[in-house]
């Protein structure tokens, strides 16, 4: 079967950087997302990877190791409206987009 | 303002009941969908048109119909409700064409609840 794993939760410091891993099992690969979405709204796009190595972003950076089936979001200088859950989604070989269930980050001031 | 909206964000009917949900977007895009995310947060998808085509029909139950007017628009009917409807419904549209590099646009969702 297809799978994403993330952690369900994690907590943070204002002002502190978070890594957060997402590791996927797919039928093949075209590509991984992160969104971030805050409680009660609509999923936001953050980042796209397709080839190995790091995407930045302003606070934001994305990392893709496909032989490894592994990716992390990593956040600097982190503020408080960055308290939200992140999304993982993987799209496999038949284009079909397979999502994580999401990691809840708690910033603390 | 440039957006995918769908209507209403609140939901809330008896069992039983048939209801719609309308989406709408003004953004130029040639792929709609639909997802529901349920109490443990899994985004699922259900529906995906592209030019008032289907081309993704997930193993959602016959209750469940889709209707796309046009390729801005993107309704989903739902007859029957069952408590387990209750969730929220996200609309999203996505640029047409290379379907596995473009970024998901979101509605704010419609939280359904069923009684």
């Amino acid at each position: 079967g297809q799978n994403i794993d993330q952690p369900t939760e994690m907590t943070a410091t204002e002002g502190a950087i978070v890594q957060i891993n997402c590791t996927y099992q797919t039928s093949g690969f075209n590509g991984l997302f992160w969104y971030q979405q805050h409680a009660g709204e609509a999923p936001t796009f953050l980042s796209y990877n397709v080839l190995d190595g790091l995407e930045e972003k302003g606070r934001f950076s994305s990392f893709l190791s496909r032989s490894k089936g592994y990716s992390y979001l990593l956040l600097k200088e982190l503020q408080m409206k960055d308290s939200a859950s992140y999304l993982c989604a993987v799209t496999d070989s038949n284009y079909q987009l397979i999502w994580g269930a999401g990691t809840k980050l708690i910033i603390k001031p | 303002d440039t957006a995918v909206s769908q209507t209403p964000k609140y939901l809330v009917t008896q069992m039983g009941n048939d209801k719609s949900i309308k989406c709408e977007q003004n953004l130029g895009h040639d792929t709609m969908y639909w997802y529901k995310q349920d109490s443990k947060k899994f985004l699922k998808i259900m529906f995906s048109y592209n030019n008032k085509e289907l081309i993704i029909n997930e193993t959602v139950p016959n209750r469940f119909s889709p209707k796309s007017p046009d390729k801005a628009h993107l309704n989903l009917h739902i007859n029957s409700l069952e408590l387990g409807d209750s969730a929220v419904y996200f609309c999203a549209s996505s640029q047409g064409g290379d379907l596995y590099n473009s970024p998901l646009h979101f509605g704010n969702g419609t939280r359904l609840t069923v009684t």
